[in-house]
């Protein structure tokens, strides 16, 4: 089955550390995404990537860092600088433009929570 | 840049009545719209989307959107709502040129009740 999976589903942060968000995609898309959900809020970006190593930050990008070594992987970085981390985090996945880029595909999400 | 005005934060709604989900956005180009549902805890899932073509689009669950384009609006309907249907709906746009950044609105949570 094709699709987006998140990891881990729940994943609890200390004062002062740092977490890695998982996000694999086996949909052969060129494009991925991620966007923090806070309740009553929508949907912000944080940062996206059209191809491999190279990334763009979105609205809300301080204290997140990401990488993209590989076509299949986006993992999201919440740094000790992010006050206040507690969030849905999505990702999301799409195909180059010109081939249905328009269209983004989300996975089930990962809740970080603050200890 | 865009935004996507959502008019109502909850639709509190009867088993099988009908229901209509208002958005409306603003963009200086043209756009793609978007209507996504998300059940609690879960990502979102795509009901419709409007490309091209024809204004009035049907979605999965039953669901259909107009585009209209004058009023720059993009409202879901559906005509008889289940319980299986509560859920948050989210109305998003992307611009045609440039890279596909969606643009979301905050979101409305349908509620439907026996």
């Amino acid at each position: 089955d094709g699709g987006i999976t998140q990891s881990p589903k729940y994943l609890f942060r200390k004062e002062g550390q740092n977490v890695t968000l998982s996000c694999e995609q086996n949909l052969n898309h060129d494009a991925m995404y991620w966007y923090r959900q806070d309740p009553g809020q929508g949907l912000r970006l944080i940062y996206y990537s059209q191809i491999v190593n190279d990334f763009q930050k979105g609205d809300i990008a301080e204290g997140y860092s990401v990488s993209r070594e590989k076509k299949e992987s986006f993992p999201l970085t919440v740094t000790s600088a992010q006050k206040n981390p507690t969030a849905f985090y999505l990702c999301a996945s799409s195909m180059r433009r010109g081939q249905g880029q328009e269209t983004q595909y989300f996975g089930p999400g990962t809740r970080l929570l603050v200890l | 840049a865009q935004s996507v005005t959502q008019l109502d934060s909850q639709v509190p709604v009867f088993e099988e009545a009908p229901v209509e989900l208002r958005c409306n956005y603003s963009s200086s180009v043209s756009v793609y719209l978007f209507w996504y549902v998300q059940y609690p805890n879960q990502g979102l899932q795509l009901l419709l989307k409007y490309l091209s073509g024809s204004t009035l689009v049907k979605g999965i669950n039953g669901f259909e959107a107009e585009f209209n384009k004058s009023q720059t609006s993009f409202h879901l309907r559906k005509p008889s709502v289940h319980i299986s249907d509560t859920a948050e709906y989210f109305c998003a746009v992307t611009p045609l040129g440039g890279y596909s950044t969606l643009t979301f609105g905050k979101g409305t949570m349908l509620l439907v009740s026996p």
